[in-house]
């Protein structure tokens, strides 16, 4: 049982790049998220989808753009990298919203 | 929207040990309220919730309390061990039903042999 895969585990970007991170999960959960984990800021939300076909803006949102084409796939995608996106970005899935969040094994992104 | 502060920031305790981390949200039409355990380098996983509902859940040597009135949630662990060590974060849905999870600072956890 894989769960929830992230893809790259790391990258170094050029500022003014377009980077995608991509999240699949296998689980057939119908939720989404995307959190970035910085230091001292715990975990914050960029954009979560509820269903196919449906995204939303989280805490974070600027700088990033999400798509839900179908359920088990939820890539992230920063138009024009910043330095200010360095993070570790995490992705999560939950049968629904309210249920248990689990969560991939995170994209650390510098951005230079 | 929802705020979680989370406290302390950092707990050293001796194995053995009770470890006690508090969390306050200001929301209070939030419902649930996780508990996740980030070791280094790895992914948050869940150790135990709590809903709106429950006063107090218990797991072993883990237990947490949440005191609506109050607004807020507090994580126990008993019998601290070394593996007990790790960045321990909780949160808050603020009430919506899309899973809106706010998350606290972090405490950092050390358990001394």
């Amino acid at each position: 049982i894989a769960g929830i895969t992230q893809a790259p585990t790391s990258q170094i970007l050029a500022a003014g790049r377009r980077m995608t991170l991509r999240c699949t999960q296998d689980m057939r959960h119908n939720a989404m998220y995307w959190y970035r984990q910085d230091l001292g800021l715990g975990l914050r939300l960029i954009h979560y989808s509820n269903t196919a076909g449906t995204t939303g803006k989280g805490e974070v949102p600027d700088g990033y753009s999400v798509s839900r084409a179908n359920t088990d796939d939820f890539p992230l995608t920063l138009a024009s990298a910043v330095p200010s996106q360095t993070s570790v970005y995490f992705c999560a899935s939950s049968a629904g919203g309210g249920d248990i969040q689990y969560f991939g094994a995170g994209t650390r992104l510098s951005v230079l | 929207g929802e705020n979680v502060e989370q406290h302390p920031s950092t707990l050293s305790v001796q194995e053995g040990d009770s470890a006690v981390i508090k969390c306050t949200y200001s929301d209070s039409a939030s419902n649930y309220f996780p508990w996740y355990k980030q070791e280094l380098g790895k992914r948050p996983q869940l150790i135990i919730d709590i809903r709106s509902n429950v006063g107090e859940k218990k797991d072993q040597r883990i237990a947490v309390t949440l005191n609506k009135t109050a607004k807020h949630f507090s994580l126990h662990i008993t019998e601290t061990q070394p593996e007990d060590s790790a960045v321990y974060f909780c949160a808050g849905d603020g009430g919506t039903s899309y899973g809106k999870l706010t998350f606290g600072q972090g405490t950092i956890l050390t358990v001394h042999p």
